[in-house]
């Protein structure tokens, strides 16, 4: 299995643009999530879908933030506009469903660079 | 306030010393996992534990789960410059979410 991909790795872009991350779960994953990594704040979940509907979106830190889930074997995450706090790792995680109150295993994509000047 | 309180947020040895890192909370959790992230990449799962005061070991990393199941720590056995990373630990939460610590981020210097 190719594991969880993403892209693009890495973005930059101005202050005010639009910008829109991809996600390719595992495939016959249920879950996915969307993380946001930032050396002051850590890991941060942002959204998590379930079976392509999204569950808890409380992490989305404002409306310039959505996210989709069309269909299985795709996701994206969108910022518009952007701005320079926006800057930060965004990871992709997909899981198989969770069973009793072990966590499963979250595989995580490399990650999206984005640097928005 | 954090969940998951990790320490040391830093730490940088000599290849062959050994190591031990913590996550604490004053919560009860059902299960614990600690993942490695490397830099460039996403975080990967090293192990989970369910039980109070299970170890358990994967080469030269010994894993506790506290007696309380509210603490665990990581051991490092003559550290290697492979072992750097940014080790997170993470709790289950409502749902399927996990909540991670803010992580050690660990250097080990040839």
């Amino acid at each position: 299995d190719a594991g969880v991909i993403q892209s693009p790795r890495h973005e930059v872009t101005e202050m005010g643009q639009e910008v829109t991350l991809r996600c390719k779960p595992i495939s016959g994953h249920d879950y996915l999530f969307w993380y946001r990594q930032t050396m002051m704040r850590g890991l941060e979940l942002l959204i998590y879908f379930n079976n392509n509907v999204p569950i808890d979106d409380s992490g989305m830190p404002e409306d310039r933030f959505s996210a989709k889930m069309p269909n299985a074997s795709f996701s994206t995450l969108k910022i518009q506009p952007s701005e320079p706090r926006d800057s930060a790792v965004y990871f992709c995680a997909s899981s198989l469903i969770a069973g009793g109150p072990r966590a499963d295993t979250q595989y995580f994509g490399p990650g999206t660079r984005l640097t928005v000047l | 306030t954090q969940l998951l309180k990790q320490s040391p947020q830093f730490l940088s040895i000599q290849e062959g010393e050994n190591l031990t890192v913590y996550c604490n909370s004053s919560s009860v959790f059902s299960s614990l996992q600690w993942y490695r992230q490397e830099p460039g990449e996403g975080p990967v799962l090293l192990v989970t534990v369910v039980t109070g005061g299970e170890v358990k070991k994967l080469k030269r990393l010994t894993f506790q789960f506290g007696d309380a199941r509210k603490d665990s720590s990581l051991h490092i056995t003559a550290a290697q410059p492979g072992d750097t990373g940014l080790y997170l630990c993470a709790v289950p939460n409502a749902g399927n979410m996990l909540t991670f610590g803010g992580g050690t981020r660990l250097m080990v210097k040839p």
